[in-house]
């Protein structure tokens, strides 16, 4: 059993770029999530889907969209990249319910010149 | 608004020294509480939880009461190793419908022998 894995691991790319930033989870959880972890500021949530066919905004979420196709699938695309959005990207999954806790992939280091 | 606030870091301790690091939440309800531990260059595992008042997590020799009182779920270890040397993220869930994780910033905690 695999968890999460996020795909690809790093990226380096120019601004103004198209970029799909791709997470699977092989668990079957309803809730997965995207955030990004800056350096004193934590992880922050950018969006969210509660099930397949679900999505919703967290508290970064401009210039990223999410679709969530599938219960396994949920990718985040940057339309047209800035050098803001340099971070680390983490994808998270979870059953639903707040007792549960989310699992996390092992991230993507995405770095915009 | 809701909000976690945790020590800031880093932390440097000596082996077998004991270590506390301070967490505290604002939130409304009945949040469940989780400590994160990063090790370096790798994504987030949970350490440990607890999902009602006064309930106590346990793990790795880590321990954490949740106090509604004090609304706080301060990290304790008797006795540090080098190998606990990480960043450790206090978070709340909330019930709701986007049931995400709010963090603190992390806490570095680094382990000298």
């Amino acid at each position: 059993i695999a968890g999460i894995t996020q795909a690809p691991t790093s990226q380096i790319l120019a601004a103004g770029r198209r970029m799909t930033l791709r997470c699977t989870q092989d668990m079957r959880h309803n809730a997965m999530y995207w955030y990004r972890q800056d350096l004193g500021l934590g992880l922050r949530l950018i969006h969210y889907s509660n099930t397949a066919g679900t999505t919703g905004k967290g508290e970064v979420p401009d210039g990223y969209s999410v679709s969530r196709a599938n219960t396994d699938d949920f990718p985040l695309t940057l339309a047209s990249a800035v050098p803001s959005q340099t971070s680390v990207y983490f994808c998270a999954s979870s059953p639903s319910g707040r007792n549960y806790e989310q699992f996390f992939g092992p991230g993507t280091r995405l770095t915009v010149l | 608004g809701d909000s976690v606030t945790q020590m800031e870091g880093p932390v440097t301790l000596s082996e077998e020294a004991c270590l506390t690091i301070n967490c505290t939440y604002t939130a409304t309800g009945y949040p469940s509480l989780f400590w994160y531990v990063q090790y370096p260059g790798e994504g987030l595992q949970l350490l440990l939880k607890a999902t009602k008042a006064d309930d106590k997590g346990s793990n790795k020799g880590f321990e954490a009461t949740y106090r509604k009182e004090t609304t706080s779920f301060h990290l304790e270890k008797g006795s540090v190793q080098v190998s606990d040397s990480a960043v450790y993220f206090c978070a709340y869930r909330n019930t709701g419908t986007a049931s995400k994780l709010t963090f603190g910033t992390g806490t570095r905690l680094q382990v000298t022998l």
